[in-house]
C-alpha cells in the first residue's frame, strides 16, 4: 500500500491557470520532498520541506507544508508546456531514515 | 557539474538471464540509494550505502538481487535468473552527508524490460 496519497492522479489544464497538487500522510513527516519525473527519465528536485507552515518558492511554483507535517500542497502558478510531468512527494517517515517513500505521482498536462 | 549517471539507460533480457546496471554519485556524495519504479507507481526504496558499506536493505531485494559499492564511489546492482516481474525503472541516487539540506539526487534510471 501507498504511505502518501497524493491527488489528484491527473490533471488537464489550459495554459496559464493555477493548480495545486496535494500530498496527505496519516503520520508525521519528517522531511518532505517534491520532484518532478518526465515520463521514461529519472526525477528532478524540485524543493524539500521540513518544518511545519515552511513555504518555499522557485519561479512560478510553491509548496508548503502544514503544521502538522501531515500534508503538504504544491501550486503552480500561470502554468507553462513546460511544467508538464509527473510530480511526486517523497517523505522521510521515520526521522531521520535514509529510506523515502513516495506517492504514486500526480500527472499533469498542460495545453497550449 | 555532473548528476548522478546511470548506465546503461535501457536493457531487455530474456527471462532467466542475469543482468548488472551501473551507477555513479555525484562526486563526493558518499550516500548512494538504489529505488525500483513500476508503471504507474512512485519509486520503491531497495538499499542504501555509506561509502562502500551496505547500511539497509528492503525485503523488495529478494536473494536474486545484490548491490555492491567496492570503492565508495560507483555502485552496481545485480539481478540473477531475471523473471518478469523484474521489469522496471531501476533509479540511483546519491546525497552528502554533510550537506545543510538532506536532498537524494536522481540518476536518469535504467529501464529493463525481461521477455
Amino acid at each position: 500500500s501507498q504511505e502518501l496519497e497524493q491527488s489528484p492522479q491527473s490533471l488537464i489544464v489550459q495554459e496559464g491557470k493555477n493548480l495545486t497538487i496535494n500530498c496527505t500522510s496519516s503520520k508525521t513527516l519528517y522531511g518532505l520532498y517534491w520532484y518532478k519525473q518526465k515520463y521514461g527519465e529519472g526525477l528532478i528536485f524540485l524543493m524539500m520541506l521540513q518544518k511545519g507552515g515552511e513555504e518555499k518558492s522557485h519561479e512560478k511554483i510553491t509548496a508548503k507544508l502544514d503544521e502538522k507535517k501531515q500534508q503538504s500542497s504544491l501550486h503552480i502558478t500561470a502554468s507553462q508546456p513546460s511544467h508538464a510531468g509527473i510530480y511526486l512527494c517523497g517523505a522521510d517517515r521515520e526521522g531521520g531514515s535514509e529510506k523515502l517513500v513516495f506517492g504514486k505521482g500526480t500527472k499533469l498536462t498542460v495545453n497550449p | 557539474d555532473t548528476g548522478v549517471s546511470q548506465d546503461p539507460r535501457h536493457k531487455i533480457t530474456k527471462r532467466g538471464q542475469n543482468v548488472t546496471f551501473r551507477c555513479d554519485p555525484i562526486s563526493e556524495h558518499n550516500r548512494l540509494y538504489w529505488y525500483r519504479q513500476t508503471l504507474g507507481q512512485g519509486p520503491e526504496f531497495l538499499t542504501y550505502f555509506q561509502n562502500e558499506a551496505q547500511l539497509e536493505k528492503s525485503r523488495l531485494l529478494s536473494d536474486r538481487f545484490s548491490a555492491e559499492r567496492p570503492k565508495g564511489s560507483f555502485s552496481t546492482l545485480e539481478i540473477q535468473r531475471t523473471e518478469q516481474g523484474d521489469s522496471a525503472m531501476y533509479l540511483c541516487a546519491s546525497r552528502s552527508l554533510y550537506a545543510s539540506q538532506e536532498t537524494q539526487y536522481f540518476g536518469p534510471g535504467t529501464r529493463l524490460l525481461v521477455l
